[in-house]
């Protein structure tokens, strides 16, 4: 079974441009979570999406935004660019939407390093 | 609200000798879900255990090992004789079953086997 697929692998942005990152989850997963992965910060939340509704968000800027597609493929988007959102951003798929009450495991995808000049 | 402590941020060790990685969690359902990844230098988080919190039983799997205590809220991971594979950044992480919350991971610990 093909896990979690990210594209483009690397990304080189400058500030002020936008950028579409893409992930295709293991294939019958429809809940797709985006983290975004700094050395100061960690891995944070940005949000998650169950049947092309998001459910939950991180508490991130409206320039960070997302959607899921009926085949549960997810994009996220980030508009004008700052330094500051150079990072590994992370794509996880689950079978269900954690919060359900069965502790659903995260299968992530290989991430997307993203550099913004 | 929830929370994961990795205290150790970086351990080196040398091959074949055990190592044990720390987690220290916080949370306040009663039933809830920890998780061990592993990031090795590629990037993607290599899903390693999910254990709930109605099971205590220590688990084994090969040279990995796992320690679960809710008396001390900790999950601690133990790998015998380490390898140069076992090189990476090891997240320890917690998921509320109750909460709409998402995923939270720990730090990390960065662990290096030196041959």
């Amino acid at each position: 079974k093909a896990g979690v697929t990210q594209t483009p692998r690397y990304l080189i942005k400058t500030r002020g441009q936008q950028v579409t990152l893409s992930c295709s989850p293991i294939s019958g997963h429809r809940s797709v979570s985006w983290y975004q992965q700094t050395p100061g910060q960690g891995l944070q939340f940005l949000f998650e999406y169950f049947s092309e509704t998001q459910r939950n968000k991180g508490n991130f800027p409206g320039r960070f935004s997302g959607r899921q597609f009926s085949n549960s493929r997810s994009e996220m988007n980030v508009s004008t660019l700052e330094l500051g959102d150079s990072a590994l951003y992370l794509c996880a798929s689950s079978l269900l939407p954690y919060g359900t009450g069965g502790g659903e495991t995260q299968y992530f995808g290989p991430g997307t390093r993203l550099l913004v000049l | 609200a929830q929370k994961v402590t990795q205290a150790q941020t970086e351990i080196s060790v040398v091959e074949k000798e055990d190592v044990t990685l720390d987690c220290v969690y916080e949370t306040r359902d009663t039933t809830y879900y920890l998780f061990w990844y592993k990031q090795p230098p590629s990037g993607e988080l290599v899903f390693l255990i999910r254990r709930n919190s109605f099971d205590e039983q220590n688990e084994i799997s090969g040279r990995y090992s796992w320690n679960f205590q809710k008396s001390t809220s900790s999950f601690n991971f133990t790998i015998t004789a380490s390898q140069v594979v076992d090189s990476a950044v090891y997240f320890c992480a917690l998921s509320e079953a109750k909460r709409n919350t998402p995923l939270v991971f720990g730090k990390g610990t960065r662990l290096s086997v030196i041959a």
